[in-house]
């Protein structure tokens, strides 16, 4: 079965210093691999996917992540945090045909920018 | 409908009473699942429907939670006989399953049990 992990619960950054949100996941498949982001009171929102094309997949407000089969990772990053990145961020996967095609979410990264 | 529709957006309700929350997904899309966020929670498999197929129901915790989706179209998750672990953010999400997979969020129906 599909699982994922997201090693923490919290990440506090200062603005305009880079923001590294981790995430490690575990198929018996090639997945299709999600960030998705929840803005306080907001609906939850894609900010990019996998899905086996280039390993260095950019999203939406400058983030972007890299796709590490050997380290079985999807890690999401920015260079410069935003103030208006204060959100909760969830790592996703989900196997093709054959597999569990239920989007699996972890647990969730809630980021914190200070001034 | 231009996004996910959830309605209500908020409910509270007294332990031991049924409620039906609705969502209407985006058209045309075949998929729809239904999940449950409790506070400081990631987001919990419900239910999955896609097309015609039978649901799969494997997410959900008891035999007091049901749903149906008629027509393809809406879908109604029933809670019956609510207690207060119920108690949660209920979100319904719909996509093109067959295209790219991209889940589109409604804002969700947070229900509270007294």
């Amino acid at each position: 079965a599909q699982s994922v992990t997201q090693l923490d619960s919290h990440v506090s950054v200062s603005e305009g210093t880079p923001v590294l949100l981790r995430c490690n996941y575990s198929s018996s498949y090639s997945p299709s691999l999600f960030w998705y982001v929840q803005h306080p009171n907001k609906g939850l929102q894609l900010l990019l996917k996998y899905t086996s094309a280039a390993t260095l997949v950019k999203g939406i407000n400058g983030f972007e992540a890299e796709f590490k089969k050997s380290e079985t990772s999807f890690h999401l990053t920015k260079p410069s945090a935003h103030m208006s990145d204060a959100a909760e961020y969830f790592c996703v996967v989900t196997e093709p045909p054959g597999g569990s095609y239920i989007p699996t979410f972890g647990r969730g990264t809630s980021l914190i920018v200070h001034p | 409908g231009a996004g996910v529709s959830q309605s209500p957006s908020n409910k509270v309700t007294e332990k031991g009473k049924d409620v039906e929350l609705r969502c209407d997904p985006i058209s045309g899309h075949t998929a729809l699942y239904w999940y449950r966020q409790s506070l400081g929670q990631g987001l919990e498999f419900l239910i999955y429907f896609q097309g015609n197929s039978a649901p799969d129901k494997s997410g959900l915790p008891s035999d007091r939670f049901s749903a149906e989706r008629t027509g393809g179209s809406v879908s109604t998750l029933t809670i019956q006989r609510t207690q207060q672990e119920d108690s949660a953010v209920y979100l319904c999400a719909s996509s093109h399953r067959d295209m790219d997979e991209k889940l589109f969020f409604g804002s969700g129906t947070q229900l509270s049990v007294l």
